[in-house]
């Protein structure tokens, strides 16, 4: 069963086109939770970290959330340059200090 | 700034070559990680490194060989690899990896290699 879970695997929007992107996580104990952008063939970019439940943070037409179960990355009249990757990594009260990746969700935003 | 460097970028090694990757960070962290990513995957952590010393092997083949010389590099030593062993390496660091901290790891562009 996976620990972390990010949804939909793939996204096409307009641009302008305002849209969410989900991670969930079943871990318990969360030390914090980590958003991060991959451009193809290039190391992930980090955007956000989160803490705790009700914290929310912000950085250009991003702005990231989490509740208890789980995190919204939400992305306010994208751009086709915001298309890429974008990962959800959790950290954990067992995980002795490595991040547990999801899978991801590939944004296309057209023209 | 938040840069993690990581040289060759590209790398084509046949079976019996023997090389090394070399990652270097000036933040001043004291945690380092290598990572591997196939395509359309998310990174598989392979070896972290705290205070210098080996504090994480995620059961990695013994054909990959870290080490950390000081802490501001890290290298991974390649020997006999084998063709499903090409992917991206990536190379991260954060500010500590103690069980009561919740660092940011920031990393770096990766190494692509190819194993012919």
């Amino acid at each position: 069963e996976d620990q972390v879970t990010q949804s939909p695997e793939a996204l096409r929007l307009q641009e302008g086109e305002s849209s969410s992107l989900n991670c969930s996580y079943t871990v318990s104990g969360l030390r914090g939770l980590f958003w991060y952008r991959q451009d193809p063939g290039k190391g992930p970019e980090f955007l956000f970290t989160l803490y705790s439940a009700g914290e929310e943070k912000e950085k250009e037409r991003l702005k990231a959330t989490l509740t208890k179960k789980e995190s919204f990355l939400h992305i306010t009249a994208p751009k086709p340059e915001d298309s890429a990757t974008y990962l959800c990594a959790v950290l954990w009260g067992g995980s002795q200090g490595n991040l547990i990746f999801g899978k991801g969700t590939k944004l296309s935003v057209k023209p | 700034d938040t840069e993690v460097t990581q040289t060759p970028k590209h790398l084509v090694m046949g079976m019996t070559n023997k090389k090394s990757l070399k990652c270097e960070q000036h933040m001043g962290h004291r945690a380092m990680y290598w990572y591997k990513q196939k395509a359309k995957k998310p990174p598989e952590l392979m070896f972290v490194y705290s205070y210098e010393k080996l504090s994480i092997n995620e059961s990695v083949p013994s054909r990959f060989s870290p080490e950390c010389p000081n802490s501001s590099l890290l290298n991974l030593h390649l020997h006999a690899l084998q063709p499903e062993d090409s992917a991206l390496y990536l190379c991260a660091s954060s500010q500590d990896q103690s069980s009561g901290n919740s660092y940011e790891q920031y990393f770096g562009p990766g190494t692509r290699l190819t194993v012919t």
